[in-house]
């Protein structure tokens, strides 16, 4: 089947600085990929849908200067936590419309981001 | 606005007895409606979808779903719970006339199978 990678898998880093998370779709190709972020034990919310080729569409309520995406490829879309602070913390998970069937989608494995 | 509720936080079943995680939504037009399943640290797996035709959807690890259109509900079912089926389950339906596969997920229910 599909399948969709997140790297890292987990990552730590300090107050103020910027963090990278990738998510590729290592089988097929994807115009577009969502992300989502996951507090513990509750849902997934989405933070904003990634285009291939364009801007991505951001939720209300979500910072786009603060969560930079750029779908550079149809198989990589990156998100990058601006000066992260702890309350940026928390279990970001991308997923990804199986291009010839898009009632299905396939997800990452998640990163979990600490910032300290 | 569309929605989905599992009305449920928790499920407990003891191993071997049926087991049923609840799910109603609320769409306008005909639902695509999906069941995932989340282990721990881990992202979301497929379980089942239903999209149309018959109302029973059989999925994943011998999980089913009734879609009940007059009740708006979509129950996840399994007839014997299995001590490894204890994970985080979610529905989600599609948003309607949505071209990119946007998704709509419940708050999620745990599922607790004891042996």
């Amino acid at each position: 089947g599909a399948v969709v990678s997140q790297h890292p898998s987990r990552v730590i880093c300090k107050s103020g600085t910027s963090v990278k998370i990738e998510c590729r779709s290592l089988d097929f190709q994807a115009t577009t990929m969502f992300w989502y972020r996951q507090f513990p034990k509750q849902s997934l919310m989405l933070m904003a849908t990634s285009n291939e080729g364009s801007k991505a569409t951001y939720e209300q309520g979500v910072e786009k200067d603060k969560f930079l995406i750029n779908h550079a490829s149809l198989t990589l879309s990156t998100l990058t936590v601006t000066s992260a602070h702890p309350e940026d913390s928390s279990f970001y998970i991308c997923s990804a419309p199986w291009l010839a069937d898009s009632t299905e989608q396939y997800f990452g494995p998640g990163t979990r981001l600490t910032v300290t | 606005a569309q929605s989905v509720a599992q009305p449920e936080d928790q499920v407990n079943v003891a191993e071997g007895n049926p087991l049923t995680v609840k799910c109603t939504y609320s769409v306008s037009g005909n639902p695509y409606l999906f069941w995932y399943v989340q282990y721990p640290n881990r992202g979301l797996q497929f379980l089942l979808k239903y999209i149309t035709g018959d109302n029973l959807v059989k999925g994943s690890y011998g999980f089913e779903a009734e879609f009940n259109k007059s009740q708006t509900s979509f129950h996840l079912k399994k007839p014997s719970a299995l001590v490894s089926d204890s994970a985080l389950y979610f529905c989600a339906v599609r948003e309607p006339y949505s071209n990119t596969g946007k998704l709509i997920f419940g708050q999620g229910t745990t599922l607790q199978v004891k042996p």
